[in-house]
Formats: C-alpha cells, sequence, structure tokens
C-alpha cells in the first residue's frame, strides 16, 4: 500500500515535443506529490509538488496534473528541450509522516 | 549559501572496514535523511531523524548507523556487517511536513567497495 508505480521506466522525445511521466500509487493518506529532477552523478532536485485540493500546478514549462479519484498524477514537460534529459521520480507523503515513498524513476532523453 | 554538502565526493573501502559519511546542513532544517540509490532502484530510506538526539530507521537500515547530535550534522557510518554497499548515498533535509515544502538533497557521496 506504500507502493508508488511510475511509468514509463525511459522515454525518448525529440526536442520541442512534449514529456509524460505517470505515478499511481494506493495509499489514499497521500496528499503531497513531489516531482524531483536528477542529473547524472547529482542529487535530486526538487521540482514541482502539488496537493490535492488542485488538479494541476503549472510553473514553467513543467505542470502536475493530478487525478484524486484515480489515484493517479502526471508530469507533463512542453516544449522539451535537451537540457530536460535526466531521470525524474514522482514520491508521495501523507500528514505528518516524515517518509517520502518514491516511484523508480523515468529516464528522459531529449534529442535534439 | 544556504544548501547541505556531503563528503567526500567519492570514497573507496576495503571489504571489513567501517566507513563514515558526512553530512551537513544550514538550511536550519529539524529534519535529516538518508538515502541509498542504486541503479534502476530509485531512493531506498536508510535513516532518518526528526530532531537532534533522535532518529528511526528506514527501510534498509540493517548494517548502518547514524548519529545526530547537532542540528546540521548527521552523519551516516556503512558497517562492515553491510553486505553490498557500494552504492550512491544521498543526504537530505526538510522543515516538519505538515509545514509544507518538501526534501532538499545533497550532492551524494558515491562509495565502492574494493
Amino acid at each position: 500500500q506504500q507502493q508508488v508505480k511510475q511509468s514509463p521506466q525511459s522515454l525518448i522525445v525529440q526536442k520541442g515535443g512534449i514529456s509524460i511521466i505517470n505515478c499511481a500509487y494506493e495509499n489514499t493518506a497521500f496528499d503531497y506529490f513531489p516531482w524531483y529532477q536528477q542529473f547524472p552523478g547529482k542529487g535530486p532536485a526538487l521540482l514541482i509538488a502539488i496537493r490535492p485540493d488542485v488538479s494541476e500546478k503549472k510553473e514553467g514549462r513543467f505542470t502536475i496534473s493530478f487525478n484524486k479519484s484515480a489515484k493517479q498524477f502526471s508530469l507533463h514537460i512542453m516544449d522539451s528541450q535537451p537540457g530536460d534529459s535526466a531521470t525524474y521520480f514522482c514520491a508521495a507523503s501523507s500528514g505528518s509522516n516524515y517518509k517520502l515513498t518514491f516511484g523508480k524513476g523515468t529516464l528522459l532523453t531529449v534529442n535534439p | 549559501d544556504g544548501g547541505i554538502t556531503q563528503s567526500p565526493k567519492y570514497l573507496f573501502r576495503k571489504e571489513g572496514q567501517n566507513v563514515t559519511l558526512s553530512c551537513e546542513q544550514n538550511l536550519n532544517h529539524d529534519a535529516m535523511y538518508w538515502y541509498r540509490q542504486d541503479p534502476g532502484q530509485g531512493l531506498r530510506l536508510i535513516y532518518y531523524s526528526q530532531i537532534v538526539n533522535d532518529f528511526q530507521k528506514g527501510d534498509i537500515a540493517e548494517g548502518y548507523s547514524v548519529s545526530r547530535e547537532k542540528k546540521e550534522s548527521f552523519p551516516l557510518t556503512v558497517t562492515s556487517a553491510q553486505k553490498n554497499p557500494t552504492a550512491f548515498y544521498l543526504c537530505a533535509s526538510s522543515i516538519p511536513p505538515q509545514q509544507g515544502s518538501g526534501q532538499f538533497f545533497g550532492p551524494g557521496t558515491r562509495l565502492t567497495v574494493l
């Protein structure tokens, strides 16, 4: 029940295209859903996060869509650029729980 | 310049040796965390500490130990009991989760057992 399932495992997109990464969860107590971006050899960086009181959050080219009834959330990267090539992790946590449950990551490659 | 520092960046260990990884933060965060990252496995929680002088086991604590004597510091010791310690180790910190925001990560330490 603590799992977060992330797909696809890898994704190749052409420059200017839309990258879409999906995550699904089972624990209905989850109420915080961040996305992290990680470049090779670096620590993950918090990219954008959402709480279930909204269905969408946009920051620049990055958008989180959240579907509470389906227990799914996704990251959309508009106008994808080669510099976006990285591994993306979704995560979830609940209330005052300090533990974040991470998906296994998606390796995004944006071809020029 | 606020952030999280981890040292060393690369660490080599002989089998049977204990090694200690350093993590320091100047973000004034109460909570700190240690994760292990293996290829294709995502991030797995080793230990976390909500406050000074207190810490809890995560999902894969066996073979590891921690201390939290200062708010700024959360060192991780990889003991000889850890069967497969070669991995990328990440330290993170956060404010209490009910106050919002997420966890912020350091640059990582890559440990290799020779």
